[in-house]
């Protein structure tokens, strides 16, 4: 167990359709990223917050949002689902200080998503 | 950009055997590297990092690798497998003062008891 939990467990959506995926951070933490894992391959960034800002992302349209919370917990939204957004989506958090970490990420559990 | 490969898709061992993993990255930086492991139904595990100092490192559960700058590779080894090691096992880099993180396509390895 990492300290990293996520909400749901797995979600059934269809195609157009909106989802929200939630996580919170190993205690201490203040950063969050966000992975999806596609069957059969690694994680693959998505994006970044720290402060409540993204802070980095990766090669994903803008239909793919976040947010972060005071708390440090986060939200992914994913608009106008495709079935290609079938996947494990992680959460991974660490914690910042002045500068980019060079700590461990912790990941969770995920949320298996199946868009139908 | 950089990029991770794993050669080895599926890798079956009896046990006591020993284990070695590939791992090649593309980035002409400096990079950090990670093997993470997720054993069936649980989430990504931490196995072992290496940063800076002793290119060989020491992870958990006698796993180790060794960074070969001069080959771009980060293989994981283990001289005896047992049958928990059952797992699906992904090398991951991040390049220095950047936390994103870029994961091979992953191995699977199963163990025959």
């Amino acid at each position: 167990e990492t300290g990293v939990t996520q909400s749901p467990t797995h979600l059934i959506k269809t195609r157009g359709q909106q989802v929200t995926l939630r996580c919170s951070s190993q205690s201490g933490h203040n950063t969050v990223s966000w992975y999806q894992q596609a069957l059969g391959q690694g994680p693959q960034f998505i994006f970044q917050y720290y402060r409540e800002e993204e802070n980095g992302r990766g090669n994903f349209p803008p239909r793919f949002s976040g947010l972060q919370f005071p708390n440090y917990s986060s939200e992914l939204n994913v608009n106008a689902l495709e079935l290609d957004d079938s996947a494990l989506y992680l959460c991974a958090s660490t914690s910042r200080l002045a500068g980019p970490s060079t700590d461990t990420q912790y990941f969770g559990p995920g949320t298996r998503l199946t868009v139908l | 950009a950089q990029s991770v490969s794993q050669h080895n898709h599926h890798v079956i061992l009896s046990e006591a055997a020993s284990l070695e993993l590939g791992c090649n990255y593309s980035y002409g930086g400096t990079v950090n590297l990670f093997w993470y492991v997720q054993y069936p139904g649980q989430h990504l595990q931490l196995l072992l990092k290496y940063f800076s100092g002793d290119p060989l490192v020491k992870g958990i559960k006698g796993f180790e690798a060794e960074f070969i700058k001069s080959k771009f590779s980060f293989n994981l080894r283990k001289p005896s497998v047992q049958w928990s090691d059952t797992a699906e096992y992904f090398c991951a880099v991040n390049a220095f003062g950047n936390e994103k993180l870029t994961f091979g396509t992953g191995t699977r390895l199963t163990i025959i008891p």
